[in-house]
C-alpha cells in the first residue's frame, strides 16, 4: 500500500535558518505529491505540489523537487520566518484504481524563534 | 497514537438521498475537527471546521444546507450531505488533533452518487 514518511517534530529554528523537512514515500502508481501547511487554529492549506519527476513545487519561499529515484519531496526554504510557524503535512495522491485517495505524513511541526 | 475513525469508507447512494460520514476521535478529545474534500487529481479542500458544541465555520462556497456538520461531542463530529447529486461524489476526509502539532486525519470516505 500507500504510505508517506515525514521527519518527527517539533523542528525547532532561529529566524533565517535554513529548513528541511525530509519526506519519503511509497506509491504503488505514480502519485502526485503534495505539501500542505496548518497554521495555528485553521485547516490545511496546500503549500505546494508536484505531478511528476524532477517536477519542482514553489510557493512562499518553499521548494520541494519530486525525486523517483529516492521516493522523497523534501521541503526546503532558504530563510525561515517566525510567521512560517506551523504544522506541515507531506500528502500523496495515487491513482489506485481510479480512487486517488490520498496519504498523508503525520505532519511535521515547525517552531520558528525570533 | 491518537486515531481517528472515519466510516464508512466506501458508500453508493441515489440522487436525491442523504449520506452520514461519521468521524470519531478514539482516544483523545477534539474541540476542532476539520473536514475536507478531494476531486481527482487535485489537492484537499477544507469544506469546514467543526467546533463542539457550536456551529460549524463553512469555507466560502460551500453550501450550509447541503453539507450538514454536527459536532456533539468531544469525539463524534459528523458530516451529512443532503439531498445528494452525482456532482457531490467526492473523496471526503476529516481531521482532528493538534496537541504537540500532530494532526490525525481519518481514512476517508468515498461517496458515489448514482
Amino acid at each position: 500500500g500507500n504510505s508517506v514518511t515525514q521527519m518527527e517534530g517539533p523542528v525547532t529554528l532561529s529566524e533565517e535558518a535554513f529548513l528541511t523537512i525530509n519526506c519519503t514515500y511509497t506509491a504503488t502508481g505514480y502519485p502526485s505529491l503534495f505539501w500542505y501547511v496548518q497554521y495555528p487554529g485553521e485547516g490545511l492549506q496546500l503549500l505546494l505540489k508536484a505531478t511528476k519527476a524532477d517536477d519542482k513545487g514553489s510557493n512562499k519561499g518553499f521548494e520541494a523537487t519530486y525525486r523517483k529515484e529516492t521516493t522523497s519531496f523534501h521541503l526546503e526554504k532558504g530563510s525561515v520566518q517566525v510567521s512560517d510557524s506551523a504544522v506541515y503535512f507531506c500528502a500523496l495522491s495515487d491513482s489506485g484504481g481510479g480512487s486517488y485517495i490520498p496519504t498523508f505524513g503525520r505532519g511535521t511541526s515547525l517552531i520558528v524563534h525570533p | 497514537g491518537a486515531v481517528v475513525s472515519q466510516h464508512p469508507s466506501r458508500v453508493i447512494c441515489k440522487s436525491g438521498t442523504s449520506v452520514k460520514i461519521e468521524c470519531r476521535s478514539l482516544d483523545f478529545q477534539a474541540t476542532t475537527m476539520f473536514w475536507y474534500r478531494q476531486f481527482p487529481k487535485q489537492s484537499l479542500m477544507l469544506m469546514a471546521t467543526s467546533n463542539e458544541g457550536s456551529k460549524a465555520t463553512y469555507e466560502q462556497g460551500v453550501e450550509k444546507d447541503k453539507f450538514l456538520i454536527n459536532h456533539a461531542s468531544l469525539t463524534l463530529s459528523t458530516l451529512t450531505v443532503t439531498s445528494a447529486h452525482p456532482e457531490d461524489s467526492s473523496f471526503y476526509i476529516c481531521s482532528a488533533g493538534g496537541q504537540g502539532g500532530g494532526y490525525t486525519f481519518g481514512s476517508g470516505t468515498r461517496l458515489t452518487v448514482v
